[in-house]
């Protein structure tokens, strides 16, 4: 069935440096990998989304990349602020429609 | 135009009890999704409808729990026999077409 793993579970950075999520996937069905924001006690916001026919996606400090072939996607944030600390969750919709969540990446940005 | 709505937004209940849940999608979209979030962990696809039939309910844990989408707009989660181990938040997110799922605020389902 589909599996998503997500890597690392948790991340420190100094304010203004780079931060990389990766996820991997074992359905090359996929075809829609977004990117969800979750603050502490609070719902979960999209931040960002690829669909399969696309490599890369790039929305100010927020970039996505897709490799399908490697079934594998990345989040990059760059000039990380304070206030990019949360919890971030890739996931992906199969076919279907079914979409699926990884185990959430805790990132944390020292000012 | 108003998001998607759940209620309520607490629930505390016995161990054994029946529970039922909202979600009240945003109007127009024909997808609605539930989640179980416990703390620390990523939200767990229990259910997913398209209109008003569940187009993939492999999420579901056991028979205890159901849910229901008569009329194609708000859905109903309903868990029977509670147990300690169904506390979590649960989700509601809906969407339409390919567009991003919009997530509701969420219960809290505590069982005691």
């Amino acid at each position: 069935g589909e599996n998503v793993e997500q890597h690392p579970s948790t991340l420190s950075v100094q304010e203004g440096d780079s931060a990389v999520i990766k996820c991997t996937y074992s359905d090359s069905a996929s075809n829609y990998f977004p990117w969800y924001k979750q603050e502490l006690g609070k719902r979960p916001q999209l931040i960002i989304d690829i669909r399969s026919n696309v490599g890369e996606k790039k929305d100010q400090r927020i970039a996505v990349t897709l490799n399908k072939t490697a079934k594998h996607f990345s989040l990059h944030i760059t000039e990380t602020q304070p206030e990019d600390s949360a919890v971030y969750f890739c996931a992906l919709r199969n076919q279907g429609g079914k979409l699926i969540f990884g185990q959430g990446t805790e990132l944390s940005v020292k000012p | 135009g108003a998001g998607v709505s759940q209620t309520p937004s607490n629930k505390v209940t016995e161990k054994g009890k029946y529970v039922e849940l909202r979600c009240d999608p945003i109007s127009g979209h024909t997808a609605l999704y539930w989640y179980r979030q416990s703390l620390g962990q990523g939200p767990e696809f229990l259910i997913y409808f398209q209109g008003t039939g569940a187009a993939d309910d492999s999420g579901l844990p056991n028979d205890r729990f159901f849910a229901v989408r008569p009329e194609g707009s708000v859905s109903t989660l309903k868990i029977q026999r509670t147990e300690r181990g169904d506390s979590a938040v649960y989700l509601c997110a809906s969407s339409q077409g390919n567009s991003p799922l919009h997530f509701g605020n969420g219960t809290r389902l505590t069982v005691t």
